[in-house]
């Protein structure tokens, strides 16, 4: 199957910095990348959907001034959240879904996730 | 309403039980249908695809009817290792996505 890592695997920051996430497709090509975030005890919540070369659609709520995404190549889409504070703790999950040859994955395939504490 | 509604649990069985979880969803417009099981900090991983004829792979059942908007998922001869959250997960057809339920835990005891 196909794999994804996440970079880093989790990270504690002072309130007011930014953090910077990648999110990479390691064997295949990836299209189409979506953000989750997932609270404690909660489901994952789409935060975004990105197709690579264009801008990324937000869902309702998600400040994207606060969570830039880029995904200018097929295999690294990032998430930074920018001035971070207390309550955007949280675990972070990429998921990607795209090509290898010529066998196309509608399945998404999740990151390892990254966890974000800002103190 | 929720888009996808679990039962939240936690279900706490003994080894070798049969555990039953279900799942409803709002849009009707569903296309696809997925169990995934989640374990403590981790991320989510796919256990099976749910389709309208029912299908099963070995201890694990999943049933869907579309008819009432259900889904469900059968763990026969339960495992220490089937200890983890079941999230139940739809596909709208909108660019891909997924909603996520909030997941049902399970312990299974020893």
């Amino acid at each position: 199957g196909a794999v994804v890592s996440q970079h880093p695997s989790w990270v504690i920051c002072k309130s007011g910095t930014s953090v910077k996430i990648e999110c990479r497709s390691l064997d295949f090509q990836a299209t189409t990348m979506f953000w989750y975030r997932q609270f404690p005890k909660q489901s994952l919540m789409l935060m975004a959907t990105s197709n690579e070369g264009s801008k990324a659609t937000y869902e309702q709520g998600v400040e994207k001034d606060k969570f830039l995404i880029n995904h200018a190549s097929l295999t690294l889409s990032t998430l930074t959240v920018t001035s971070a504070h207390p309550e955007d703790s949280s675990f972070y999950i990429c998921s990607a879904n795209g090509l290898a040859g010529d066998t196309s994955y509608n399945e998404q395939f999740f990151g390892p996730g990254t966890r974000l504490t800002v103190l | 309403r929720k888009e996808v509604e679990q039962d939240p649990g936690p279900f706490n069985v003994p080894e070798g039980a049969t555990v039953a979880f279900n799942c409803t969803y709002s849009n009707s417009a569903s296309q696809s249908f997925f169990w995934y099981r989640q374990d403590c900090r981790k991320e989510p991983k796919l256990l099976m695809s749910v389709y309208s004829s029912g299908n099963e792979d070995g201890r694990f059942t999943a049933q869907l009817n579309r008819a009432s908007q259900y889904i469900s998922l059968l763990i026969r001869d339960s495992k220490l290792s089937d200890s983890a959250t079941y999230l139940c997960v739809v596909n709208s057809g909108s660019a891909r996505q997924l909603t996520f339920g909030s997941g049902t835990q399970l312990t299974v005891l020893p």
